[in-house]
């Protein structure tokens, strides 16, 4: 069974930094590509960044040069460095899995999320 | 980066009904779009992938269609389970976007 386990949230001050973790199991995680998604209280969702098998990373625009997302497949486990927090980037952070091996970009699991909250 | 832009933003519906969802993109994204459905608390379910195919597991009343960019996700035969917010994705960049999504209520 497919688990994606997000742990590493909580309550940081504007401008501060947090780490968030997403132990993966039940597949081969070096495989696939896995993304982070955010959700602001009551609001959409909004992809944050993504990391391929190969290590090739993405950003969205409203966190590129503050957050960094690697993985260590030797752990199994995703990793999403949070910079120069902001207030607008409380959100519950999810990690989601790419449904295949290929470049395809659809999420077929994610984990439960973890909160983050910025303090202004 | 691509826009996605849905709506209604919010639909009214009864058990029963048939419903229909649209998205739009800013460029044309092909078939690269997928669908999905959150209910509170819970983390995003994936419902449709590449326009039109069905997710395992998920029932034959959700169906997509659409390419380039205009796309429709409809839901026949509404059941309570099904009350809940959509969300369209495009899967054609690597920067990947969300539509803003659509809150499916009970009438």
């Amino acid at each position: 069974e497919v688990q994606l386990l997000e742990s590493g949230g909580g309550l940081v001050q504007s401008g501060g930094s947090l780490r968030l973790s997403c132990a993966a199991s039940g597949f081969t995680f070096a495989s696939y590509a896995v993304s982070w998604v955010r959700q602001a209280p009551g609001k959409g969702l909004e992809w944050v960044a993504s990391i391929g098998s190969g290590g090739t990373t993405y950003y969205a625009d409203s966190v590129k040069g503050r957050f960094t997302i690697s993985r260590d497949n030797s752990k199994n486990t995703l990793y999403l460095q949070m910079n120069n927090l902001r207030a607008e980037d409380t959100a519950v952070f999810y990690c989601a899995k790419y449904r295949t091996m290929g470049a395809t970009r659809d999420f077929d699991y994610w984990g439960q999320g973890t909160l983050a909250t910025v303090s202004s | 980066d691509i826009q996605m832009t849905q709506s209604p933003s919010s639909l009214s519906a009864s058990e029963g009904d048939t419903v229909t969802i649209t998205c739009r993109a800013s460029q044309s994204i092909n078939s690269h779009l997928n669908w999905y459905q959150q209910k509170p608390g819970k983390a995003p379910n994936l419902l449709i992938y590449a326009a039109s195919s069905l997710q395992s597991g998920v029932p034959s009343r959700f169906s997509g269609s659409g390419s380039g960019t205009d796309f429709t996700l409809t839901i026949s035969s509404l059941q309570p389970e099904d009350f809940a917010t959509y969300y369209c994705q495009q899967s054609e960049s690597p920067l990947i976007t969300f539509g803003q999504g659509t809150r499916l209520e009970i009438k």
